[in-house]
């Protein structure tokens, strides 16, 4: 089947550490995405991908990176630059061109440090 | 960007038409609006999307007024399992052409039997 994969689905760090999280799709999207939700908040876009090998910032790219190597995965880094990690993580794809498109979700990933 | 404002909570009838309304006044001529909906930790589940008619798919109906300046998500026969946090969406342009998507806080609609 069709879909996008973020894994884990619970993540546990200790403060200070630096922690990755997957996100695989193979619905051959260009586009990827990176998207941080605390409780009872909507969604903030943390990072964004056209295309292999480019990524652009979104609106709280600080203390987190990414890379896409591949068309496939999207692995977004929570590195201990970030103050407030903990927080429910969503990646999405789209493909790219026109504005006619819609986004598929992961089923996301709650990283908790302590 | 095109902003969006949505209620924060609404209530239905179970079997009864929920209709969530957008304002969206800031759009522009070339921006669709989309609906995505999210059932308590998971992630978001695309339901419709339009441009300036009037659009029906098997989960619900977009209604966009003639000045696309707002817009109303129909979700005809409303069940128990609709009960989620709506997002009303105006999808933006970003750098070289990367298809932004930004959400903000979305209506809580809870299903009441």
């Amino acid at each position: 089947d069709g879909g996008i994969t973020q894994s884990p689905k619970y993540l546990f760090r200790k403060e200070g550490q630096n922690v990755t999280l997957s996100c695989e799709q193979n619905l051959n999207h260009d586009a990827m995405y990176w998207y941080r939700q605390d409780p009872g908040q909507g969604l903030r876009l943390i990072y964004y991908s056209q295309i292999v090998n480019d990524f652009q910032k979104g609106d709280i790219a600080e203390g987190y990176s990414v890379s896409r190597e591949k068309k496939e995965s999207f692995p977004l880094t929570v590195t201990s630059a970030q103050k407030n990690p903990t927080a429910f993580y969503l990646c999405a794809s789209s493909i790219v061109g026109g504005l006619n498109t819609e986004a598929f979700f992961g089923q996301g990933t709650r990283l908790t440090v302590v | 960007d095109a902003k969006t404002t949505q209620p924060p909570s609404m209530d239905c009838a179970e079997g009864r038409a929920a209709n969530l309304p957008c304002n969206h006044s800031t759009i522009s001529g070339n921006e669709y609006v989309y609906w995505y909906r999210q059932i308590h930790s998971q992630g978001p589940q695309y339901i419709i999307h339009g441009l300036k008619n009037n659009e029906t798919n098997e989960m619900a109906s977009l209604i966009i007024t003639e000045d696309r300046k707002s817009s109303t998500l129909i979700l005809p026969h409303a069940t128990l399992r609709d009960t989620a946090v709506y997002y009303c969406i105006v999808r933006v342009s970003g750098i070289q052409g990367a298809q932004k998507l930004v959400f903000g806080q979305g209506t809580r609609l809870t299903i009441n039997p």
